[in-house]
C-alpha cells in the first residue's frame, strides 16, 4: 500500500491563479480530510468527506473548493490563491466514523506570492 | 476553546524515558484521548489513542487518570528519531469529523 499520497510537494502561484492539489489514497477508507497547517500552529480543517459524493466544511473553508467523485480521491481546489493561503496542505484518511486512525500524506507546501 | 493543554516543549536525553503530560479537565464520558506526532516536515503520525484504561503498543503507553482529567504519554527510551512535536487531542467517536481538532502542541527535543 502506498498509503496517502498528495502531489505536488511544492508550489509557488500568483496571486490570483487557480489550481488543485491532489490527494489519493489506496486503503479503501470513507472517510478523508484536508488541512492546513501555518508556521508555529497546529492543524485546522479546511473540508472533509465521509464518502464518495459527500463533502462538508471543516473550520476554515473559504476560498477552497472540494469534490469527492471516487472513494479513492479528494482534490482540493484554490479558486482564486491569495497570500494568505500560503500555508502546508495536508490530506489524511480513515477507515470510518469511531475511533480508529487517521493517516496522513506527506504534505505539499504552497507557497503565494 | 481549547479541549487540552500541553506544555509547549521539553527535552529529554536519549535512552532515557520521555513522559509528555496533558490536561484535558473538561473531557466527557464519549471522549477518547489521542496522541498523534509531526517530525519536521512530515505528515502527523498516530501513536496511541485511550478511554479510560491505560494503553501500550509499539511505540508508546498511555497512562490516563482515573478522573480522567488528564493524561500521560510515555516513550519509553526515546530516541533521537522521537524528536517531534507532539499533540494530544480530545475527541468524541460519536462526533462529527470536524470535531479532530490538533493545538499547538509540545515540541520534545531528543538531546544525546
Amino acid at each position: 500500500n502506498a498509503g496517502v499520497t498528495q502531489t505536488p510537494k511544492f508550489q509557488v502561484l500568483k496571486t490570483g491563479q487557480s489550481m488543485t492539489l491532489q490527494c489519493a489514497q489506496d486503503m479503501n477508507h470513507e472517510y478523508m480530510s484536508w488541512y492546513r497547517q501555518d508556521p508555529g500552529m497546529g492543524l485546522r480543517l479546511i473540508h472533509y468527506s465521509v464518502g464518495a459524493g459527500i463533502t462538508d466544511q471543516g473550520e476554515v473553508p473559504n476560498g477552497y473548493n472540494v469534490s469527492r467523485s471516487t472513494t479513492e480521491d479528494f482534490p482540493l481546489r484554490l479558486l482564486s490563491a491569495a497570500p494568505s493561503q500560503t500555508s502546508v496542505y495536508f490530506c489524511a484518511s480513515r477507515v470510518g466514523p469511531g475511533a480508529n486512525t487517521q493517516y496522513f500524506g506527506p504534505g505539499t507546501r504552497l507557497t503565494v506570492l | 476553546d481549547a479541549k487540552t493543554t500541553q506544555p509547549t516543549s521539553m527535552d529529554c536525553a536519549e535512552g532515557r524515558a520521555a513522559n509528555l503530560p496533558c490536561n484535558h479537565s473538561t473531557i466527557s464520558g464519549n471522549e477518547y484521548v489521542y496522541w498523534y506526532r509531526q517530525i519536521h516536515s512530515q505528515g502527523p503520525q498516530y501513536i496511541i489513542h485511550g478511554l479510560k484504561n491505560n494503553e501500550t503498543n509499539e511505540m508508546a503507553s498511555l497512562i490516563i487518570t482515573e478522573d480522567r482529567k488528564s493524561s500521560t504519554l510515555i516513550l519509553p527510551h526515546a530516541t533521537l528519531r522521537d524528536t517531534a512535536v507532539y499533540y494530544c487531542i480530545v475527541r468524541s467517536i460519536t462526533d462529527s469529523w470536524g470535531k479532530f481538532q490538533f493545538g499547538a502542541g509540545t515540541q520534545v527535543v531528543v538531546t544525546p
